[in-house]
């Protein structure tokens, strides 16, 4: 099956400055890659997501850029605020596997004023 | 977005007792739902797939006798945790695709087995 990678685990940056989250998978055959932000008891929310024909998207501040080759995949955060802090999980399927989510370990971002 | 609900979005239980959480997809039909479990400080982990009108399908490591799930409808999936002991605390969470592969989340249910 999928086995989806996430690093770091936590990370600090000031405000104002960029944030950057890898993930790596392992299943050639996965073609979506959501991203979630997910706060304290609340489900997660999708802000940004790439399939497998796309390198690079961007959505205001939050970029995610995909290399298929390599099998990783970021999420880019600039001029980070305050309320960006969160829980950020990446994660992969594939619509031949029923479109079920292999999510990542997860990266706690802290914004720091 | 479409929108999906859970019910109850917390429940404490005895040990041994039964608890059901209901999924249901709000503005569109869902032939497959999925159903997550997340522990504190840690990731999504998948526990089945809800197939309407078939079985469930499950993955490794996740006891179907254990974790009852029934897909009945096109917009309803139930979750029945049986037997529930404390190791079984967790926050448990179903997802629907409306017409691609997005996925859209519930809320959550927090279940606590005292």
């Amino acid at each position: 099956g999928e086995n989806v990678e996430q690093h770091p685990s936590t990370l600090s940056v000031q405000e104002g400055d960029s944030a950057v989250i890898k993930c790596t998978y392992s299943d050639s055959a996965s073609n979506y890659f959501p991203w979630y932000k997910q706060e304290l008891g609340k489900r997660p929310q999708l802000i940004i997501d790439i399939r497998s024909n796309v390198g690079e998207k961007k959505d205001q501040r939050i970029a995610v850029t995909l290399n298929k080759t390599a099998k990783h995949f970021s999420l880019h955060i600039t001029e980070t605020q305050p309320e960006d802090s969160a829980v950020y999980f990446c994660a992969a399927s594939s619509s031949g596997g029923g479109n079920k989510l292999t999510f990542g370990t997860g990266t706690q971002l802290k914004v720091e004023l | 977005g479409a929108v999906v609900s859970q019910h109850p979005s917390w429940v404490i239980c005895k040990s041994g007792t039964s608890v059901k959480i209901e999924c249901r997809s709000l503005d569109f039909q869902a032939t497959t739902m999925f159903w997550y479990r997340q522990f504190p400080k840690q990731s999504l982990m998948l526990m089945a797939t809800s197939n309407e009108g078939s079985k469930a399908t499950y993955e490794q490591g996740v006891e179907k006798d254990k974790f009852l799930i029934n897909h009945a409808s096109l917009t309803l999936s139930t979750l029945t945790v049986t037997s529930a002991h404390p190791e079984d605390s967790s926050f448990y969470i179903c997802s629907a695709p409306q017409s691609s592969d997005e996925q859209f989340f519930g809320p959550g249910t927090r279940l606590t087995v005292l």
